[in-house]
Order: structure tokens, then sequence, then C-alpha cells
């Protein structure tokens, strides 16, 4: 298995609600990461899991909050989100965290839209 | 800090013709890792190739070349015989080889490749 799956590929969300991203890879890579693409941007770094302990934060809002439950599942608790987190959400894996030769793979994103 | 500059927003290319996307960085790092992804409008980032920067031979993946000149900071990408799977947007990236900065990715942003019939 070489890839990153992201469940659901479309999710939209009223203000109030609460709803998960969940990512899982099982490749046996060692980090785990959540991005924030809006159309036609790079990818925005939010979280960064390594041997699954929060090793980055962006200073993302808390409205936003990851959870690392093993070394191959990522997920993204949302609650009370604003319109402006729109985007699409980018989760990637990588094998050696820390180690220069290190590389990301990024799955297929999931679509988020905030009424 | 770390910055990469694509400088042209979009390009065109004709089927089977070759077109070079350029990319610049700026670093006062010598160890770095530097990359192209690729992102069709299906959306998925996909690793198109990948240079060391210790490593003086421009790294080739099929169709898919850099050249890489380290001393002016430049690190383009090469694709030769042009398809029409290679629309996309294309990024660069720069990684840090600092112990504490490795994590993170730092991104241009980002190119539009068109390639025409």
């Amino acid at each position: 298995d070489t890839e990153v799956t992201q469940t659901p590929k479309h999710l939209v969300m009223g203000m109030t609600n609460k709803k998960s991203l969940k990512c899982e890879q099982h490749m046996g890579h060692r980090a785990m990461y959540w991005y924030k693409q809006k159309a036609k941007k790079p990818p925005e770094l939010m979280f960064v899991y390594s041997y699954e302990k929060l090793s980055i934060n962006e200073s993302v809002p808390s409205r936003f909050s990851p959870e690392c439950p093993n070394s191959s599942l990522l997920n993204l608790h949302l609650h009370a989100l604003q319109p402006e987190d729109s985007a699409l959400y980018l989760c990637a894996s990588s094998p050696f965290p820390g180690q220069l030769t290190d590389t990301q793979y990024f799955g297929p994103g999931t679509r988020l839209t905030v009424l | 800090a770390q910055t990469v500059t694509q400088s042209q927003p979009e390009m065109s290319v004709q089927e089977a013709e070759t077109v070079t996307l350029s990319c610049t960085y700026d670093t006062s790092e010598s160890d770095y890792y530097l990359f192209w992804y690729k992102q069709p409008p299906s959306r998925q980032m996909i690793l198109v190739i990948r240079q060391e920067a210790y490593k003086q031979q421009n790294a080739t993946e099929n169709r898919f070349s850099v050249n890489f000149q380290k001393a002016a900071k430049s690190f383009s990408l090469k694709i030769s015989d042009s398809q029409l799977g290679d629309a996309a947007m294309y990024f660069c990236a720069y990684k840090s080889g600092n112990q504490g900065g490795s994590e993170k990715l730092v991104f241009g942003k980002g190119m539009k490749l068109t390639v025409n019939p």
C-alpha cells in the first residue's frame, strides 16, 4: 500500500456543527501532516505529528483540533468553523521525520465547505 | 527565513514539446532538499522529482529533469515530450537541512501549466 487516503472527499457543514476529517497511511511513515489549501494557492501547513507526538502547530485556531491515535491514523476535529475555513484540507505523511532526505506524500484531500 | 519564488504564474506548451518551469529560492543553508510537486485539477499533490543540494548531478525521472544551479539558487523543471496529462499546478518546494526546520516545506506560489493538443 503506497498511498495516503482521506475521508470524506467532500464535506459541507454549518458553523455550529462538529465534524472530523480522517487520514490514513499504511506505509509505515512516522510523520503525518495537515495542510489547508485555498484555490490556486500553495498548501499552508497546520499541524505535524512526528512519532505520534504533535511537533508543529502553526498557530492554528482552536476550532481545529488534531488527533493522532496511532502512527497510521490522523484526525482533524472541526468545531464552530467559519465560512473562511472553507478550503481543501490535505493530509501528508513522510517516512523519516527530521532527516534531510525525508519526503512528504500527499493524500487526495477533503473539500470542506462551511455554510 | 527561506523563500521560494516561482515568477511565472501561468505557462502553456504544445503537446510533445518541451517546457521549462522556473524556480528560485533564497537560503543561507548549505544542506537542503528541493522538490517539484504537481497538482492536477483532480487535486492530489504528486511528487514529481527531488534534488539533494549536496548532489551536483541533476535529478531525472523519465520525461522530467531538473537544472539545479546551487550558486544561482535556481531549480528549474524541464518537461520533455509534454503530454495532456502534464496539465496541472506545479509547486516548487524547499526543505531545510536543519533539524528544527526539516519537517516544513516552503512552497512557491505555484505555476499553472496548460498543455495544448
